[in-house]
């Protein structure tokens, strides 16, 4: 069976620290993989991942994938507390453009 | 450009009741997907729709069905809802051929 698995499954770090969130997946077809940012309801787009070893980086936010390994990590420096959130990551697949969510990762960010 | 808006906000049925869920797409999409996220979980995957048809369908039962409009709008309709059903529902709209999909602020459905 399919399945995303992201770890830790919560966080709690102060502010300022830097954070390594995990997310690996045992899937077929992979096409591509995405990470949201979910605070209260809707989930924001970060990124979206297709060739291993490419950093994808949005001011202190960053994302690398590896394909061989099957996993990717998301990095935020200079954690805020605006940062505090779920943390989403998804694997899309070629067949049937079927989408599947890890249950996320829970940050709580200390003033 | 208008995101991805849906309605109502919150919903409480009582078990074996129907409910119909709307969503109208960012616009300059034309796909919209839909998802069940229960309380601590990750959003599952119900289905998507593309040119008024499924295109794609996750683990869920034939009482969850939907449909898409020539707007590119759609409706989640969940029939005999059973109480496992109370959950966040999100429907995300994306533009056919990419995999980046934006969300709406979802649809909180309480069943008694």
């Amino acid at each position: 069976e399919d399945k995303v698995v992201q770890s830790p499954l919560s966080l709690v770090v102060h502010e300022g620290d830097t954070v390594t969130l995990n997310c690996s997946y045992e899937v077929t077809n992979f096409r591509s993989l995405l990470w949201y940012k979910q605070e209260k309801k809707a989930p924001t787009f970060l990124f979206m991942l297709t060739s291993s070893g490419i950093e994808k980086k949005s001011g202190r936010l960053s994302s690398i994938l590896d394909k061989k390994e099957l996993f990717s990590i998301l990095n935020i420096t200079a954690t805020q507390t605006g940062d505090s959130a779920i943390y989403l990551c998804a694997w899309v697949g070629n067949r049937d453009d079927k989408i599947i969510f890890g249950k996320g990762t829970r940050l709580h960010i200390l003033p | 450009e208008t995101g991805v808006t849906q309605s109502p906000t919150h919903l409480i049925k009582t078990r074996g009741q129907q409910v119909t869920l709307r969503c109208s797409s960012q616009s300059g999409h034309n796909t919209v997907s839909w998802y069940q996220q229960a309380l601590g979980q990750g959003p599952q995957f119900i289905f998507q729709y593309y040119r008024e048809e499924e295109n794609g369908r996750g683990n869920f039962p034939p009482r969850f069905s939907g449909l898409q409009f020539p707007n590119y709008s759609s409706e989640l309709n969940v029939n005999a809802l059973e109480l496992d059903d109370s959950a966040l529902y999100l429907c995300a709209s994306s533009r056919q051929g990419t995999d980046t999909q934006y969300f709406g602020p979802g649809t909180r459905l309480t069943v008694l």
